[in-house]
């Protein structure tokens, strides 16, 4: 089993739609978690980190994370054109192991006009 | 935005030649990474560095080595470059301490090996 499951996709939508981004991870040493966008033949932008569950919101980037459940949204809120990218789910652990990123296989997103 | 860059962005190689891959940030972290990045697959980490003169492997087994002499700079070099190699390489980098960071990746280097 991946120590990160991510909702393979493809997701296509229409501008202005909400978006909603899954994964689920097996590892209890997690003790952070990221979204990272990705754009074709670029690196990974970070658009969201958490350390805790709860709600995260910024712009109309939303990261919610329920530990008990061991299960990480991201959601996205009036969906544009120049969203549509894939997007990765990370989790890591802290102390030594902090950096040390474990990613999901990432979701391709296609916004249309 | 992250200062942290790569070099060379794409590069076609034949089989047996050996190459480094460049990575360098001016932000003065501590920790750099690389990662390998098959299309359409996931990031794996294959190499880390705490810090000058201290070099780890990653979670997925690499031919390569890497080195750090320097904060800024952290290479990566493969001795005899084989089909199999063909993947993007992305380094990154973050802070030592934990609470509120972020870990940068710069834009990747694809390599493909003939």
């Amino acid at each position: 089993q991946k120590e990160v499951e991510q909702d393979p996709g493809p997701l296509s939508v229409p501008e202005g739609a909400i978006v909603s981004l899954n994964c689920t991870y097996s590892n209890s040493a997690f003790q952070y978690f990221m979204w990272y966008r990705q754009y074709s033949r670029k690196g990974p932008e970070l658009l969201m980190y958490t350390y805790s569950s709860g709600n995260k919101e910024d712009g109309r980037f939303t990261a919610q994370v329920d530990k008990s459940s061991k299960y990480i949204s991201l959601f996205i809120r009036d969906s544009q054109p120049s969203d549509s990218a894939t997007y990765l789910c990370a989790g890591g652990a802290g102390g030594t192991s902090y950096g040390k990123l474990t990613f999901g296989q990432g979701t391709i997103l296609t916004v249309h006009p | 935005e992250a200062d942290i860059y790569q070099t060379p962005r794409y590069l076609v190689i034949g089989t047996g030649k050996k190459i480094t891959l460049e990575c360098s940030q001016t932000m003065g972290h501590d920790k750099m990474y690389w990662y390998q990045q098959d299309p359409g697959m996931e990031l794996h980490l294959i190499h880390y560095s705490y810090g000058v003169n201290s070099t780890e492997k990653g979670d997925l087994s690499s031919e390569s080595t890497v080195s750090r002499i320097r904060t800024e700079h952290f290479p990566l070099t493969l001795e005899s470059a084989r089909p199999s190699h063909t993947s993007q390489y992305l380094c990154a980098s973050s802070e030592h301490r934990e609470a509120g960071n972020t870990i940068y990746f710069g834009e990747g280097s694809w390599l493909t090996v003939v």
